[in-house]
């Protein structure tokens, strides 16, 4: 199994609201990265996790909560989101954080925030 | 990692070599290039990687010049499939998060 996926494919919700985003793997791989793509523009990094542990944080709004329960999981939890905070959300995966090789992307969540 | 520059669009006919450039001036010796693909709405797709040497695989060849500055990516006979967002990301061994540049837009046309 080489697949990341990711649950929703489509989200849509108010700047109200909580959600969350869902990311899995079964490829035995220890680091998981959440990536943010707005339209026409390249994926931005967002959060690294090695190990289950947060390791890079790219000055990411506290709106935006990540968690990784268990070294197959990864979650972004989202409340209290902006317009400009609609994009594609990418979840990565690779075998450790570092050293060479090449990253697992899932499909991504496509957000829309009203 | 170091800045790379690529063309931000190129076409390329059915069937024919598909030849993208990317320059990496500043590369330091430790630093990897790799290529990651998106086609339209779905995820980045790894497509090769290299240090110095050439690499071949089953999707594409990496020719990357002695001084390190500049490396090509061939697809060997591009498909309308093989229409994507093209990014070629230079990155030290430690840290394998990517730092993605603007990358080229190659149209394969019938």
């Amino acid at each position: 199994d080489t697949e990341v996926t990711q649950t929703p494919k489509h989200l849509v919700m108010g700047m109200t609201n909580k959600k969350s985003l869902k990311c899995e793997q079964h490829m035995g791989h220890r680091a998981m990265y959440w990536y943010k793509q707005k339209a026409k523009k390249p994926p931005e990094l967002m959060f690294v996790y090695s190990y289950e542990k947060l390791s890079i944080n790219e000055s990411v709004p506290s709106r935006f909560s990540p968690e990784c329960p268990n070294s197959s999981l990864l979650n972004l939890h989202l409340h209290a989101l902006q317009p400009e905070d609609s994009a594609l959300y990418l979840c990565a995966s690779s075998h450790t954080a570092s050293g060479v090789g090449e990253q697992f992307f899932g499909p991504g969540t496509r957000l829309t925030v009203l | 990692d170091a800045k790379t520059t690529q063309p931000p669009s190129m076409d390329c006919a059915e069937g024919r070599a598909a030849n993208l450039p990317c320059n990496h001036s500043t590369i330091s010796g430790n630093e990897y290039v790799y290529w990651y693909r998106q086609i339209h709405s779905q995820g980045p797709q790894y497509i090769i990687h290299g240090l110095k040497n050439n690499e071949t695989n089953e999707m594409a060849s990496l020719i990357i010049t002695e001084d390190r500055k500049s490396s090509t990516l061939i697809l060997p006979h591009a498909t309308l499939r093989d229409t994507a967002v093209y990014y070629c990301i230079v990155r030290v061994t430690g840290r394998r998060a990517l730092t993605f540049g603007s990358g080229t837009r190659l149209q394969v046309q019938p």
